[in-house]
């Protein structure tokens, strides 16, 4: 079965400072991955998403994240973080085997203090 | 163009009630999928509709079932309610249902008393 883990919950980095916010899947196939961020009391917003192709996906708001087949992760990256990026972050996987549907990890709150 | 949209924004039942919430998905969109997302976790998969047909549904009881409109737009309907129903309830749309980025509304909070 397809699964994703975050295993931070919560992840605290200093205004201006690079951050990152980790992100392990376990597929039987190819995977096909996605970072969604949710502010509070709104929907969750695309970021960014792996299909195939480079190892380093570029999204919204100065975001990256980089694949890795060696390691089955998909971290989330951004060289110089924000006070507005404090937020909710999910890590999902496309189930390829179930009509394609989004399995989503646990999420990981990310602040940026001043 | 206009989001995903989402109707009520909050709802309040109590136990044993009925509940239909309603999605309308961004213009050209022919897929739309519900989630919910209970405190503190990720969003469960529910149902997924395209053109009008369920593709896909998730481990969820039978008092939870939904529909798509000519038009594409869907409902989500619980029976019986329970306590552990209350929730916030996604719907997100997509082109296709394949690889396609899924688009989120801004949810529906339904508190179950």
């Amino acid at each position: 079965a397809q699964s994703v883990a975050q295993p931070e919950d919560q992840v605290n980095v200093a205004e201006g400072n690079p951050l990152t916010v980790k992100c392990t899947y376990s597929v039987s196939g190819n995977p096909y991955l996605f970072w969604y961020v949710q502010y509070p009391n709104r929907g969750l917003q695309f970021l960014l998403k792996y299909i195939t192709g480079d190892n380093l996906v570029k999204g919204s708001y100065g975001f990256e994240a980089e694949f890795n087949k060696s390691q089955t992760s998909f971290h989330l990256k951004k060289p110089s973080a924000l006070v507005s990026d404090s937020a909710l972050y999910f890590c999902a996987v496309r189930d390829m085997d179930s009509n394609y549907q989004l399995i989503w990890g646990a999420g990981t709150k990310l602040i940026i203090k001043p | 163009d206009a989001g995903v949209t989402q109707s009520p924004t909050h709802l309040i039942k109590t136990r044993g009630q009925q509940v239909t919430l309603r999605c309308s998905p961004i213009s050209g969109h022919k897929s739309v999928s519900w989630y919910q997302q209970v405190l503190g976790q990720g969003p469960q998969f529910i149902f997924q509709y395209y053109e009008k047909e369920e593709r896909g549904r998730g481990n969820f009881p039978d008092r939870f079932s939904a529909r798509q409109f000519p038009n594409y737009s869907s409902e989500l309907n619980v029976n019986a309610l329970l306590l552990g129903d209350s929730a916030l309830y996604l719907c997100a749309s997509s082109k296709g249902q394949g690889l396609n980025e899924q688009f989120f509304g801004p949810g529906t909070r339904l508190t179950v008393l």
